[in-house]
C-alpha cells in the first residue's frame, strides 16, 4: 500500500528556510494531488498547500508569500520550502495525499509527521 | 479560534453512543461543501474516518457514521470502545478564506 515519509532537519534557525521532503512509496506519485499540513497545540491543524504531479500548486493565503512547493516524479517525492521562519512555524509537519470528493478535497493518506522546531 | 467549531471534549462509557458536532457557516458547510472527519490517536498522524459527509473508507468500522445538515455536521460513534479514545477533527473548504479548514478537535474519552 502507498506510504508517505517526511524527512528534513528537525531544527531551523529563525529567519532561515524550512525544507522538508515527502517520499512516496508503494504506489505512483503521478495523477494525484499531494499536500502539506502542520499541527500545533495552539492553532491545531493548518493546511499549508498542495502540488499536483504536473507541478501545479496552490497554498494557504496566509502562508502563500513564504511557501514553495515542488515535485520530482522521477524520484517519487515532493517538497516544501517555507522561508523566513519564526517560532510560530514550530510544528509537526505532515505530508498527505489529497483526493477529490463531490465538492472539495480531503486527505486520505498521511505520513507519520516530522517535528520541526524553530530556535536559535 | 477555528473556522469549524467542535466541542473540546466528550466522554462515554463503553457501549454507549457519542456524537461530535462540527458547526460552520455559510461560506463552508452552509455553502454545500462536503465535510470530512479524521481520528488522531495521540502521538500518531490523523487517519481518515469519513469523507463526503457520510462515506466510510474501506476498513473503517460501521460504528462510525457521519451526517450533515445546513451549517452543521456530526460524527456519531455507536458501541463506544476503548480503542476509540482519540482526538477527532472535522475538515471542509471555506470559499471566503479560499482555504481548506479544520475544526479545533474533540477529545473523546472512554470512561
Amino acid at each position: 500500500q502507498v506510504q508517505l515519509q517526511e524527512s528534513g532537519p528537525g531544527l531551523v534557525r529563525p529567519s532561515e528556510t524550512l525544507s522538508l521532503t515527502c517520499s512516496v512509496s508503494g504506489g505512483s506519485i503521478s495523477s494525484y494531488y499531494w499536500t502539506w499540513i502542520r499541527q500545533t497545540p495552539d492553532k491545531g491543524l493548518e493546511w499549508i498547500g498542495y502540488i499536483y504531479s504536473n507541478g501545479n500548486t496552490d497554498s494557504n493565503p496566509s502562508l502563500k508569500s513564504r511557501v514553495a512547493l515542488s515535485v520530482d516524479t522521477s524520484k517519487s517525492h515532493f517538497s516544501l520550502r517555507l522561508t523566513s521562519v519564526t517560532a510560530a512555524d514550530t510544528a509537526i509537519y505532515y505530508c498527505a495525499r489529497m483526493l477529490l470528493s463531490r465538492t472539495n478535497r480531503y486527505f486520505d493518506l498521511w505520513g507519520r509527521g516530522a517535528l520541526v522546531t524553530v530556535s536559535s | 479560534q477555528s473556522v469549524l467549531t467542535q466541542p473540546p471534549s466528550l466522554s462515554g462509557a463503553p457501549g454507549q453512543r457519542v456524537t461530535i458536532s462540527c458547526t460552520g457557516s455559510r461560506s463552508n458547510l452552509g455553502a454545500g461543501y462536503d465535510v470530512h472527519w479524521y481520528q488522531q490517536v495521540p502521538g500518531t498522524a490523523p487517519k481518515l474516518l469519513i469523507y463526503g459527509d457520510t462515506i466510510r473508507p474501506s476498513g473503517v468500522p460501521d460504528r462510525f457514521s457521519g451526517s450533515k445538515s445546513g451549517t452543521s455536521a456530526s460524527l456519531a460513534i455507536t458501541g463506544l470502545q476503548a480503542e476509540d479514545e482519540a482526538d477527532y477533527y472535522c475538515q471542509s473548504y471555506d470559499s471566503s478564506l479560499i482555504n481548506y479548514v479544520f475544526g479545533g478537535g474533540t477529545r473523546v474519552t472512554v470512561l
